[in-house]
C-alpha cells in the first residue's frame, strides 16, 4: 500500500508553462516535506510545510499544505530548463520514536527549451 | 563543511559477499538513515537511529545490519548479497528537537549491483 500519492508520475511541458504536482494521502502528516533530486545525487530539500493551509513561496514554486494535513501541492510557474527534475513529497508522521519520513514515489519534470 | 558523505560511490558484488557502505556526517546531526531507490521509485526505509548506540528498523529490512557507535558515524551492512539488493542507497540525516525534522540532508548515494 503506498502512503503517499504522487501524481503525475512524469511530466513533459515546454519553457514558460505552469505546471502542478500532487501529493495525496489518508493519512494525516506532522510536515510534508518536498524535495528535488538530480540524477547521481541524493534528494535536496526545497521546503518543509508544517501548518494545515500553509502556503510558501520560493521564488516560481508555490508549495501548499492541505487543511487537514493530509495531502500537499507544488505549483511551478513560468517553468524553465533549469527546473528539470525528479521531485519528491515526503510525509513525517512523527512517531513515538521520532521523525521518519514517508516518500511518494516522485514526478519526474522534464522542461523543453 | 562536507554535509553527509557516502562511501563507496559505486560497487558490483557477487551473490553472497558481504560489504559495508560508509556514512558519515559533520553537522551534529543525531538522527540518521538509511534509504533504498530502486528505478522509477520512490525511497525506502531501511533502518535509522535516533542516537548513538540506538537503531530501529525501517520499512525494508530484511538483509540488512546497521551499528551506531558514534553520532557521525552509521554503516550499513550487507551480510549475504542478493540480486534484489542491487539498488541505490542514500543516507540522509537530520536534527531533530522533540522528535521533529524539519528537513533531512542526504548523501550523494551508492550505487550497487550485485551479479
Amino acid at each position: 500500500t503506498q502512503l503517499l500519492e504522487q501524481s503525475p508520475q512524469f511530466l513533459s511541458i515546454q519553457e514558460g508553462e505552469n505546471l502542478t504536482v500532487y501529493c495525496n494521502s489518508s493519512s494525516v502528516f506532522s510536515s510534508l516535506q518536498w524535495y528535488r533530486q538530480e540524477p547521481g545525487e541524493g534528494p535536496v530539500l526545497l521546503v518543509t510545510v508544517v501548518t494545515g493551509g500553509e502556503v510558501k513561496k520560493l521564488k516560481r514554486l508555490t508549495f501548499q499544505f492541505g487543511d487537514a494535513r493530509k495531502d500537499s501541492s507544488l505549483h511551478i510557474t513560468a517553468a524553465q530548463p533549469g527546473d528539470t527534475g525528479l521531485y519528491l513529497c515526503a510525509g513525517d508522521r512523527l512517531e513515538t520514536s521520532g521523525s521518519r519520513l514517508t516518500f511518494g514515489e516522485g514526478t519526474q519534470l522534464t522542461v523543453n527549451p | 563543511n562536507a554535509g553527509v558523505t557516502q562511501t563507496p560511490k559505486f560497487r558490483i558484488l557477487k551473490i553472497g559477499q558481504s560489504m559495508t557502505l560508509q556514512c558519515t556526517q559533520d553537522m551534529n546531526h543525531n538522527y540518521m538513515y538509511w534509504y533504498r531507490q530502486d528505478p522509477g521509485m520512490g525511497l525506502k526505509l531501511i533502518y535509522y537511529s535516533v542516537g548513538a548506540g540506538i537503531t530501529d528498523k525501517g520499512e525494508v529490512p530484511n538483509g540488512y545490519n546497521v551499528s551506531r557507535s558514534t553520532t557521525e558515524d552509521f554503516p550499513l551492512r550487507l551480510e549475504l548479497a542478493a540480486p534484489s539488493q542491487t539498488s541505490v542507497y542514500f543516507c540522509a540525516s537530520t536534527l531533530a528537537t522533540g522528535g521533529r525534522s524539519y528537513g533531512y540532508t542526504f548523501g550523494s548515494g551508492t550505487r550497487l549491483t550485485v551479479v
